[in-house]
This record gives structure tokens, sequence and C-alpha cells, in this order.
């Protein structure tokens, strides 16, 4: 499976921008970006996917860099709720059907 | 809430016994994913089914089995347990096969406590 690095923690204000950064080097033309966050105690929550073109929902933007090889995970004005564990992920036709989670990034949002 | 249904939310069972945990996906959703998470080895993809039938099998130990029913529902037995499946245990459901245009929605969890 095509590897992603993250960074093991961050730190933002609430009402702020927060920018989370991916890594994806040895991404392969089939694979779709997603992004999901895990809030203490609860299963893991579906947060934006894209494949080239930077996307946005409700939740967050996903910003994909031309080669593809970095993502950023914007959430564009951090709450308290947004505190969580959040996992960047590949899945295209090399990762099949599963979901492969690192460490992810723990976002800490002070008040 | 995902749509996505899991029980029990809770088990403590004894090393050596067998427990079966349950999944509802969302409604249209055709495939299921099983993931355990244990605090040393993190979120790791089990098994998948699409439509009743098994499409991939990850890191599934052979004491586990899993199925899924016509109605799309689906079971992940664990037997012979021991202390090293105490774990949290998810269940996911995407409405596609394979790919990665489509997401997936993770249900709430149980909570496995071998004793």
């Amino acid at each position: 499976d095509a590897k992603t690095t993250q960074p093991n923690s961050m730190e933002s204000n609430e009402e702020e921008p927060v920018h989370l950064p991916c890594n994806h080097s040895t991404i392969s033309g089939t694979d779709y970006i997603h992004w999901y966050r895990q809030l203490p105690s609860q299963g893991p929550e579906y947060v934006i996917h894209g494949l080239t073109s930077n996307v946005n929902n409700r939740m967050a933007s996903l910003a994909i860099a031309e080669d593809r090889k970095s993502s950023t995970l914007i959430l564009h004005r951090a709450t308290l709720r947004d505190a969580a564990v959040y996992y960047c992920t590949l899945r295209g036709e090399t990762s099949g059907s599963r979901l492969t989670f690192g460490e992810g990034t723990q976002l800490t949002v002070n008040p | 809430d995902s749509g996505v249904t899991q029980t029990p939310k809770h088990l403590i069972t004894a090393t050596g016994q067998r427990v079966t945990l349950r999944c509802s996906p969302r409604s249209g959703d055709l495939s299921v994913y099983w993931y355990q998470q244990s605090l040393d080895q993190g979120l790791q993809f089990l098994i998948h089914y699409y439509n009743g039938e098994e499409r991939a099998k990850g890191n599934i130990l052979e004491r586990f089995s899993a199925q899924q029913f016509p109605d799309l529902h689906s079971e992940l037995n664990l037997s012979s347990l021991e202390l090293g499946d105490s774990a949290l245990y998810f269940c996911a459901s995407s409405v596609g096969l394979a790919g990665g245009a489509y997401e997936q929605y993770f249900g709430p969890g149980t909570r496995l406590t071998v004793t």
C-alpha cells in the first residue's frame, strides 16, 4: 500500500483556520486521497476525499498539490469539537477496498 | 450518526470463549468492512464483504471469521479468544465495491474485553 506521512501532532486556536499536511510521494495515478478523523471514544468519521482537483464540503476543504505527492486538509474555523486524530489515507486500484491508517495527526484546539 | 449500527457496544468475556459481533450497514450500502483498533496496533483492516461475497482479507487471524447475509448485515465471529484480542472492533460500510471513489462510514464500534 502507498504510504502517507503526517505530523504526529498540531495545535490550533478556536475560530482560526487549521492546515493539516499529508505527504504521499508514492501515490499512484488511480489513488484517491481520503481523510478521516476520530474523536475520542468514537469510530472514525469520513471528512473528505479527492483525486486531482481541490474539493470542498461542509466539513473541510482538501487542497491537492499539482504533482499529487502531498495534500492539505483545511478546517476553515476550528472549533473545540474538531479536536481529534486526523488520518490521511490513499484508496485506489493498488490498495483495493481497504483503508490503511497510519498514526495520524492529533489536533488540539485551544479555547 | 453515520447510519451504521453495531451491537453490542461492550462485550466482556473470558479467554477461550467465542463471541459474535454484529453490524448493519447504511441503507443502500453493499460493502461492509471490519477493522480492529488496539493500543499497540492502531486501526487495522480485517476483512471486506460485498453483497454477500468476501472480497478482501487483511490482518485477520484464522480464529476469526465473518459473513455477510442476504439482508446485507454482517457478523464477525471471534473464537478461542485470547487476552490480546481485547480491542475496539469497527464496522464500516460503503456504497461501492472497490477503488477510491467511495467513502466509508464507520459504526460506533464494539469494545471487546477478554479477561
